[in-house]
């Protein structure tokens, strides 16, 4: 079946450092991908979205391209803030109409 | 304002007894999801809903069950037959069509304790 997987956290970087995260996948199909990010406490909120191969999706400063030779799709920002420390989800749609396949998660922590 | 609601916030129960989760949409969207999430696992599909008084079971819809009466409601019963229930409950909304790049929209979450 349809799975994706993430680079296991924590992830500690100090305020200004690039961040990375690592998010690969398997699917049967020609999935959309999506990155959604979790603040402590709260649900989840879409952070970026990417269609098609080679698209980019970008927001916030995050971008994440659509690597289909690689079934992968990482996520990045050039410069964190402490305010960017919170959950990472990568997560996958394979067929219309079916519910997202989400990774385990990624937790980031910046400090000052 | 259009959202996700789920209530309460923060939910008590003794072991032995069901509960039901409450999630309320107001973005007149078709499907409708339960997930748990859990330290260290992710987010695990309890169950589905695509259209009114139709839903499918997720990966873990054992010692849970919902209805879907209404479009805009989907409330989850924990039953006493779930061995583990504590856990932090997420319910999600997007557009139903078929299309692969609709997003999932999620509520802030209701973390329940058995005591």
């Amino acid at each position: 079946g349809d799975s994706v997987t993430q680079m296991e956290g924590p992830v500690t970087l100090s305020e200004e450092a690039f961040l990375t995260i690592n998010c690969t996948y398997t699917a049967t199909g020609y999935p959309s991908l999506f990155w959604y990010v979790q603040y402590p406490g709260e649900g989840l909120q879409l952070l970026l979205k990417a269609t098609k191969a080679d698209d980019k999706g970008s927001n916030k400063g995050f971008e994440a391209t659509y690597r289909k030779e690689t079934t992968s799709f990482h996520l990045e920002k050039g410069s964190v803030q402490v305010s960017d420390s919170a959950v990472y989800f990568c997560a996958l749609r394979d067929s219309g109409n079916t519910p997202l396949v989400f990774g385990k998660g990624t937790r980031l922590s910046v400090i000052a | 304002d259009g959202g996700i609601t789920q209530s309460p916030k923060y939910l008590f129960r003794k072991e032995g007894q069901n509960v039901t989760l409450s999630c309320e949409q107001n973005l007149n969207h078709d499907a409708m999801y339960w997930y748990r999430q859990d330290p260290g696992q992710g987010l695990r599909l309890i169950y589905y809903s695509q259209i009114v008084n139709d839903f499918q079971k997720g990966d873990i819809a054992e010692g849970y069950s919902v209805s879907r009466e209404k479009k805009e409601s989907f409330p989850l019963t924990v039953t006493s037959a779930q061995k583990n229930p504590t856990a932090f409950y997420l319910c999600a909304s997007s557009i139903a069509g078929g299309l692969l790049y609709n997003e999932q929209f999620f509520g802030p979450g209701t973390r329940l304790t058995v005591l």
